[in-house]
């Protein structure tokens, strides 16, 4: 059974700093992952996309790496900024069967001025 | 706005009650998904509805039971629902379900925080 997890669960750290979340998951076996921003008290909201035959996605700020074989991803966030304080979740897409999101926890982050 | 609207967006009802939620989505996708978020657990899947015929259910007790009239709209009924039950209901839609190596993105609803006194 495929379980994700998301380490840290909480973060804080002043604006301006680079910083790192990961996310561990068991099964290798996987066709994608996903991580998503989600805000307090509104749904999710996707950010990169990972296949499984790529090691990395840029979007503007964000980076995040995919290594297949240790079971792990990492956003990246540059010159984290106020308006990035939210919760991070990451999600995989399993190899087989159905294929249903299977979530992590979430990183909580927090970026004060 | 991601296109997809759920009501109400807080709910509070006692364990005899019969509530429903509802979903809609704007953007002309087949199809819908309903998902449990609880404190400090990951999303869980609970249903996933394509072209109105559902095509997942994830061991969901009968105390909550999903309708899809049309490919827009789908509601989740409740009824004599247990304190355990309180979580964000977050509904999401996509284009098609994905199969195989097709993967489609899920918009997300900003949920309905249910409370069961």
């Amino acid at each position: 059974k495929q379980e994700v997890t998301q380490i840290p669960a909480a973060l804080s750290v002043p604006e301006g700093e680079n910083l790192v979340l990961n996310c561990s998951f068991t099964d290798s076996a996987i066709y994608n992952l996903q991580w998503f921003r989600q805000d307090p008290g509104k749904g999710l909201t996707s950010l990169l996309l990972i296949q499984s035959s790529q090691r990395e996605q840029t979007s503007g700020r964000l980076n995040a790496s995919l290594d297949k074989s240790s079971g792990r991803s990492t956003l990246y966030i540059a010159a984290s900024q106020p308006g990035d304080s939210a919760t991070y979740l990451c999600a995989v897409r399993p190899g087989t069967g159905f294929q249903k999101l299977v979530f992590g926890t979430g990183t909580r982050l927090l970026v004060s001025p | 706005e991601t296109g997809v609207t759920q009501t109400p967006r807080h709910l509070v009802m006692g364990m005899t009650n019969k509530k429903s939620l509802k979903c809609e989505q704007h953007l002309g996708h087949n199809a819908m998904y309903w998902y449990k978020q609880s404190a400090k657990k990951p999303l869980e899947l609970m249903f996933v509805y394509s072209l109105e015929e559902r095509v997942e259910n994830n061991s969901v007790p009968s105390r909550f039971s999903p309708e899809c009239p049309n490919s827009s709209h789908l509601f989740l009924h409740l009824h004599t629902l247990q304190p355990e039950d309180s979580a964000l209901y977050l509904c999401a839609s996509s284009q098609d379900i994905p199969r195989d190596s097709h993967t489609d993105t899920q918009y997300f609803g900003p949920g309905t925080r249910l409370t069961v006194l």
